[in-house]
């Protein structure tokens, strides 16, 4: 069955500095998509980046970047020069190839930025 | 290109009561999501449609939850009767399709206090 693991209830950083998210996953299907979502105090979910399964090179939407480590079952999320902006829970999620196609999410990882 | 819009964003009311929820989705995306955040966790889906047709209701409390995506367009989710352990915030989502690369993009949730 697949299974997403964030270990890192909260992170601090300081403004500017770069920051990584830790996410592992689980899942026996080949065919599978990783999407890191954030959601600041408002509630919404908001998309940051998408990694495939058979993408060679790791995801970067500007300040974001993921880190793939296929055969570790890794997916970090880096955020470089963080910004006060950026405090907010972040979620990794996973969808797989087969069956439904269900989003699978995280715990969450709380991240406060400090000027 | 406007978002996936929810209505109404926080909603109180005492158990056993029913409530209502209103999506209308990115225009275009043909399959739609209602999930329920709990406090503290990720996301879990709850219904996944595609067009006016359900693809995946496991994880649905049928005996008090119903959803219908009427037209393939606009989504309603209704809770009758609602029970405390209902207090959470709905999520709607949608995207272009079924594939586990599509992206769901989210809308901004209602918050649900059942007292």
């Amino acid at each position: 069955a697949q299974k997403i693991t964030q270990t890192q209830p909260g992170m601090f950083v300081q403004e500017k500095e770069a920051v990584t998210l830790d996410c592992t996953y689980d899942t026996s299907d080949p065919s599978y998509g990783l999407f890191w979502y954030k959601q600041p105090s408002s509630g919404e979910m908001i998309f940051l980046i998408y990694q495939g399964s058979y993408d060679q090179q790791n995801a970067t939407e500007g300040r974001y970047s993921l880190n793939f480590q296929k055969a570790r079952k890794s997916a970090n999320l880096v955020i470089s020069a963080s910004q006060l902006g950026d405090s907010a829970m972040y979620f990794c999620a996973m969808r797989e190839g087969s069956g439904y196609n269900k989003l699978i999410f995280g715990a969450g990882t709380r991240l406060a930025v400090h000027p | 290109e406007a978002g996936v819009a929810q209505s109404p964003r926080y909603k109180i009311i005492e158990k056993r009561q029913s409530v209502a929820f209103w999506c209308n989705p990115i225009s275009g995306h043909a399959t739609l999501y209602w999930y329920q955040q709990i406090l503290g966790q990720g996301p879990k889906l709850l219904i996944q449609f595609q067009n006016n047709g359900v693809v995946d209701d496991s994880q649905l409390p049928k005996d008090r939850f119903s959803a219908e995506r009427l037209k393939g367009v606009d989504s309603t989710l209704k809770i009758q009767p609602a029970k405390l352990e209902d207090s959470a915030v709905y999520l709607c989502a949608s995207s272009l399709d079924r594939d586990y690369t599509d992206t769901q993009y989210f809308g901004p949730g209602t918050r649900l206090t059942v007292l």
